[in-house]
């Protein structure tokens, strides 16, 4: 059971926009950074957005994220083929003293 | 950019020790604001954090693990490494490498590296 929450699945058709659902508490979201990575089938994961709704260079801005009270959200917009993968939200837990991880999200292209 | 490797292990017999090495290229371990550290995906599962350290020794661990668990760090040959105690299947993984500059997340992964637990 993971200490943050997302949706096992969702799915779209090419050019929708989707949205994927992170929820924690106080202990974690409600306090710290949100990060958000994507991992393509057989590959190691890479960093979608840090410090709650910030792009690394390189991640186009078709993917976008935000953050409200304990709960986050990674938005993925003109969607296409090539953004099928997986999808974990990350973030500092202080109660913890760790990092942890959603269950993932798979995201299908219709 | 940076550049992770982790060794191959491969096989580990229950109850032993699983130990893993990340060789780091393309910029010092030694870097202030970095941390290093290891994740885990057990097959068709999600991610894990297993830990991380400051070139500092300052070490984070994942309170799951934390009893089995040691991170080190290697400055002078550029490494950092994972030990792994008393194993059971469910520690079967590919095992992660990765670095994170303070506040900016994992920007830095190996490739992985599949350990499998088994006598």
């Amino acid at each position: 059971q993971s200490v943050l929450t997302q949706p096992p699945s969702a799915s779209g058709t090419p050019g929708q926009r989707v949205t994927i659902s992170c929820s924690g508490s106080s202990s974690n979201i409600g306090r710290n950074y949100v990060y958000w990575y994507q991992q393509l089938p057989g590959t190691a994961p890479k960093l979608l957005i840090y410090r709650s709704n910030q792009r690394p260079s390189g991640v186009p801005d078709r993917f976008s994220g935000s953050k409200s009270g304990t709960s986050a959200s990674l938005a993925i917009s003109g969607l296409r083929s090539e953004d099928e993968a997986d999808y974990y939200c990350s973030v500092w837990d202080d109660s913890l003293s760790g990092q942890v991880f959603g269950g993932g999200t798979r995201l299908t292209v219709l | 950019q940076l550049q992770l490797q982790e060794s191959n292990p491969g096989l580990v017999k229950p109850s032993e020790t699983l130990s893993l090495t990340c060789t780091v290229s393309g910029g010092s371990i030694s870097s202030s604001s970095y941390y290093w550290g290891w994740i885990r995906q057990p097959p068709g599962k999600g991610l894990e954090w297993i830990g991380s350290i400051h070139y500092s020794g300052r070490t984070y661990y994942n309170p799951s693990l934390k009893s089995r668990v040691t991170i080190s760090v290697d400055t002078s040959n550029n490494k950092f490494s994972l030990k792994l105690r008393s194993v059971t299947a469910a520690d079967t993984a590919v095992y992660y490498c990765m670095g994170a500059a303070a506040g900016t997340g994992v920007d830095s992964w190996g490739q992985g590296t599949l350990v499998a637990v088994s006598s």
